[in-house]
């Protein structure tokens, strides 16, 4: 299986700032990487797919790069609604695997 | 908009069998995409459990191949989860999603509230 590690676990910000999470993949999986948002008692909500395409309706002050084994997540002037855990899921290889996740929150 | 709705029992007895439907409104199951269960152990990360076409092909992640079953109905616009001999470390909620597949990118874009099943005596 491909192991997907996530840096930081967690981070403390606040509203205004800019946080970036990395995402890294046992092995290459070219741009087959995928973020999702998840709130406490909710179901993840997809942000961003290949890598570095914001999904439809998603606020673009989200934005991923990356390709082979190393991406990120960033989310420019953070807003009160996007404190929650961020996972990242390479798409590349059965069985799809997702990262530990990352939560973001108040500082 | 397509709404998909996990369904079935909370509590399941260790060694049974965890049965789960979820049912797809505002689409159809026949449609160009997978269909796939991801499962979330309380305050643990997400696990893809496996996932299904509408033809009935699956992939299943082998942490669980070999007591997995995912099937589609297609008359009833829904799809299922099985997985028997289930243990403590089955217990999680348990999301269907459907699953976009295109040449160049995949992934999860619309998933259900999740269903927590139980596995205890």
């Amino acid at each position: 299986d491909i192991q997907m590690t996530q840096s930081p676990s967690s981070v403390s910000a606040s509203v205004g700032d800019s946080v970036t999470i990395t995402c890294q993949a046992s092995q290459d999986i070219r741009t087959w990487l995928v973020w999702y948002q998840q709130k406490p008692g909710k179901a993840p909500k997809l942000l961003i797919y290949a890598a570095s395409t914001l999904q439809s309706g998603v606020p673009s002050r989200f934005s991923g790069s990356g390709s082979g084994t190393d991406f990120t997540l960033t989310i420019s002037s953070l807003q009160p609604d996007d404190f929650a855990t961020y996972y990242c899921q390479q798409a590349n290889t059965y069985p799809f695997t997702f990262g530990p996740g990352t939560t973001v929150d108040f500082k | 908009q397509v709404h998909l709705q996990e369904s079935g029992p909370g509590l399941v007895k260790p060694s049974g069998t965890l049965s789960l439907t979820c049912a797809v409104s505002g689409g159809s199951i026949s449609s160009t995409n997978w269909w796939s269960w991801v499962r979330q152990p309380p305050g643990k990360g997400l696990e893809w459990v496996g996932e299904v076409y509408h033809s009935g092909s699956t992939n299943y992640n082998p942490s669980v191949k070999g007591r997995v079953t995912i099937s589609v109905d297609q008359s009833q616009n829904r799809f299922s989860l099985q997985l028997t001999s289930v243990t403590a470390a089955d217990t999680a909620v348990y999301y269907c999603a459907r699953d976009v597949a295109a040449t160049d990118y995949r992934y999860f874009q619309y998933w259900g509230q999740g269903i927590l099943v139980t596995v205890s005596s």
